[in-house]
C-alpha cells in the first residue's frame, strides 16, 4: 500500500473552512484516497474518496492534484464537531480488504 | 450509530485471563473486519472474515487471540492469557464486498484494560 503522510495536527476557527493536506508521492493507478475521522471514543467514520477527480458530498469535498501524489480534504464551515483526527488512506478498492491506518491528523475547531 | 454493535464497551480483567469480545455487523455485510487501537496511534488491522472464512490474519494475532464468525453474521474475538501489553480499543467493522464506495462501518469499540 502506499504510504501517506500528514501533519501531526492542525487548528481552524470554528466557521471557517478547514484544508487538511495529504501527500501519497508513491501511489500507485489502482489506489483510490479515503479519508476517515474519528471522533473522541468513537470508531472511525468513512468521509469520502476519489481517484483522481475532485470529489464532493455532504461532508465534505476532496480535492486531488493532476499528478495524485497529494490531495487536500476541505471541510467547508467547521463545527466544533468537526474536532476530530483525520486519516489519509490511499486503498486499492479491487482488493477491497483491511485499512492501513496511519497516525492522522488530528483537527482542533477552535471557538 | 452506524449500525455495527460491539459488546461490552468496556472490559476491565486481570492479567492472566480470557476475554471475548462480541460483533454485529450490518446484517447484509459479507465482510467483518477486526482492528485494535492503542493510545495516540491509528487502528491497526487484525484480521478479516468474507462470510465465515478468515482469510487474513495480521502478525499481530498470536496465538492467544482467536477469532470467529461461525454463521457469517456476528463475531467473536477472545484473547486468552490476557496481559498488560494487550489494553487497547478493539475496533470492528463490516462492509460489502464489491459495494459501491467500499467503505467500511465501524462499531463504537471495546475497550478493554488489563489490570
Amino acid at each position: 500500500d502506499a504510504k501517506t503522510t500528514q501533519p501531526t495536527s492542525m487548528d481552524c476557527a470554528e466557521g471557517r473552512a478547514a484544508n487538511l493536506p495529504c501527500n501519497h508521492s508513491t501511489i500507485s493507478g489502482n489506489e483510490y484516497v479515503y479519508w476517515y475521522r474519528q471522533i473522541h471514543s468513537q470508531g472511525p467514520q468513512y468521509i469520502i474518496h476519489g481517484l483522481k477527480n475532485n470529489e464532493t458530498n455532504e461532508m465534505a469535498s476532496l480535492i486531488i492534484t493532476e499528478d495524485r501524489k497529494s490531495s487536500t480534504l476541505i471541510l467547508p464551515h467547521a463545527t466544533l464537531r468537526d474536532t476530530a483526527v483525520y486519516y489519509c488512506i490511499a486503498q486499492d478498492m479491487n482488493r477491497d480488504d483491511k485499512i492501513i491506518f496511519g497516525k492522522g491528523t488530528r483537527l482542533h475547531i477552535l471557538p | 450509530d452506524t449500525g455495527v454493535s460491539q459488546n461490552p464497551r468496556h472490559k476491565i480483567t486481570k492479567r492472566g485471563q480470557n476475554v471475548t469480545f462480541r460483533c454485529d455487523p450490518i446484517s447484509e455485510h459479507n465482510r467483518l473486519y477486526w482492528y485494535r487501537q492503542t493510545l495516540g496511534q491509528g487502528p491497526e488491522f487484525l484480521t478479516y472474515f468474507q462470510n465465515e472464512a478468515q482469510l487474513e490474519k495480521s502478525r499481530l494475532l498470536s496465538d492467544r487471540f482467536s477469532a470467529e464468525r461461525p454463521k457469517g453474521s456476528f463475531s467473536t474475538l477472545e484473547i486468552q492469557r490476557t496481559e498488560q501489553g494487550d489494553s487497547a480499543m478493539y475496533l470492528c467493522a463490516s462492509s460489502l464486498a464489491g459495494g459501491r464506495d467500499n467503505e467500511q462501518f465501524f462499531g463504537p469499540g471495546t475497550r478493554l484494560t488489563v489490570l
